[in-house]
């Protein structure tokens, strides 16, 4: 069954640096989406990708973060002088081109900063 | 702004015995309705969905109902087991867009 993968699994950075978290999406769809779960709480849209763009995003996505597709293959959330705050679980996740279907989610970065 | 409000936070049930999960949304265009299963440290898993144009859906021992004009929706689980403890997340598809707005979790706890 195909499914999403990001690395790395855990990343652990200091203060004010700058990190990339990585996701392959399922080869056939289309959105592409992060999502964060601070420990303990519920899980939270940051932005969804579609043709190249962003689509949509949330108040927590600001300049602070950004997102790429660099290649055909992998999506990425840049996260640019990070702070104690954004310690989360950082998910990627990708659906097909209908509004009324699933969003399959990869396995997660833990992302600590210390 | 687009909300889902989940309740009971925490469910203790028996094993054998069932359990019900409420939700209601903001979004009267909301048209897609998943519920995640989220054991710990995994990633959210759908384990039903729901789409607008269906009150009920039902598969095994999971169901899920559907009322749009109270904005509600409802996840029931029959016969639970033990290994049904986890988090259950319900989420609603906001009308016009394609992110999912997430409840804030129950942790269910089934005990054997």
């Amino acid at each position: 069954e195909p499914e999403v993968t990001q690395t790395p699994s855990h990343q652990v950075t200091q203060m004010g640096q700058e990190v990339i978290l990585r996701c392959v999406p399922i080869s056939n769809h289309l959105y592409f989406y992060w999502y964060r779960q601070i420990l303990g709480q519920k899980v939270e849209f940051l932005v969804s990708f579609y043709n190249n763009e962003i689509s949509e995003k949330s108040e927590i996505f600001d300049d602070q973060f950004s997102v790429e597709r660099p290649d055909g293959s992998n999506f990425t959330l840049k996260i640019r002088s990070t702070k104690l705050e954004d310690s989360a679980m950082y998910f990627c996740a990708s659906s097909e081109l209908r509004r009324e279907t699933e969003a399959f989610f990869g396995q997660g970065t833990r992302l600590t900063v210390v | 702004g687009e909300n889902v409000e989940q309740h009971p936070s925490t469910l203790s049930v028996q094993e054998g015995d069932s359990a019900v999960i409420k939700c209601t949304y903001s979004d009267s265009a909301s048209n897609y309705f998943p519920w995640y299963k989220q054991e710990l440290g995994k990633r959210p898993q759908l384990i039903i969905d729901i789409r607008s144009n269906v009150g009920e859906k039902k598969d095994q021992r999971i169901a899920v109902t559907l009322n749009k004009t109270a904005k509600h929706f409802s996840l029931h689980i029959t016969e639970t087991q033990p290994e049904d403890s986890a988090v259950y997340f319900c989420a609603a598809r906001p009308g016009g867009g394609f992110k999912t707005i997430f409840g804030a979790g129950t942790r269910l706890f089934v005990k054997a």
